[in-house]
């Protein structure tokens, strides 16, 4: 299944499916780009990350893709597991007086049904 | 053994108090920041601090004071609590002001009444 990632929408996927969660982004400038997993009651944790000179960079079960022509990020799960239900938040690295910002999009939540 | 811990996890409070979350890295980290959830889980961060030195504010209210006594520990004082104060805080560590990848607190989500 997909999803667009800026309106926390749901997407429910069976178990064993691959899950695509998709995500816009503001700023052509930003040269950096992450993904996080958010599970109830949990702070976001890290997946995985990719650089404005990749287009594709891949983890274990988890890829993502980048199409900087059209400012559209993707975060493709493989044999979704049960364990793989949480909100995902793809990030985006601007630069701002010397520090660091990510800023987040709104977050998908993924529902993984058995 | 916890990265980055944050206390309390659950704070309630009458509006118009002063209340104090703590947070403490032991990644040995040298950038530390406060960012707010909201109740859509929208994250957007509010300060930075590296290595004891503020280098992001966000247009943050300036009731919220945060307080870095070294670069292991980053606390937000917030003063005159509002209704729409209510969200859940993350703090969150880096290796330096430079290095992208968080790592986040288990968050405290403060309830104004």
């Amino acid at each position: 299944g997909e999803s667009v990632g800026l309106h926390l929408p749901t997407l429910s996927v069976q178990e064993g499916d691959n899950s695509i969660i998709n995500c816009a982004y503001s700023n052509s400038a930003s040269d950096y780009f992450i993904w996080y997993k958010q599970e109830s009651g949990k702070g976001p944790q890290f997946i995985i990350d990719i650089r404005s000179n990749m287009d594709k960079r891949q983890g274990q079960r988890v890829t993502v893709l980048l199409n900087k022509t059209v400012k559209h990020l993707s975060l493709q799960i493989a044999a979704t597991q049960p364990g793989d239900s949480a909100v995902y938040f793809c990030a985006e690295r601007g630069i701002t007086g010397g520090g660091n910002k990510l800023t987040f999009g709104t977050g998908t939540q993924l529902k993984v049904e058995l | 053994d916890t990265a980055v811990s944050q206390t309390p996890k659950y704070l309630v409070t009458q509006m118009g108090n002063d209340k104090s979350i703590k947070c403490e890295q032991n990644l040995g980290h040298d950038t530390m920041y406060w960012y707010k959830q909201d109740s859509k889980k929208f994250l957007k961060i509010m300060f930075s601090y590296n290595n004891k030195e503020l280098i992001i504010n966000e247009t943050v209210p300036n009731r919220f004071s945060p307080k870095s006594p070294d670069k292991a520990h980053l606390n937000l004082h917030i003063n005159s609590l509002e209704l729409g104060d209510s969200a859940v805080y993350f703090c969150a560590s880096s290796p330096d002001r430079a290095r992208e990848k968080l790592f986040f607190g288990s968050g405290t989500q403060l309830s104004v009444l």
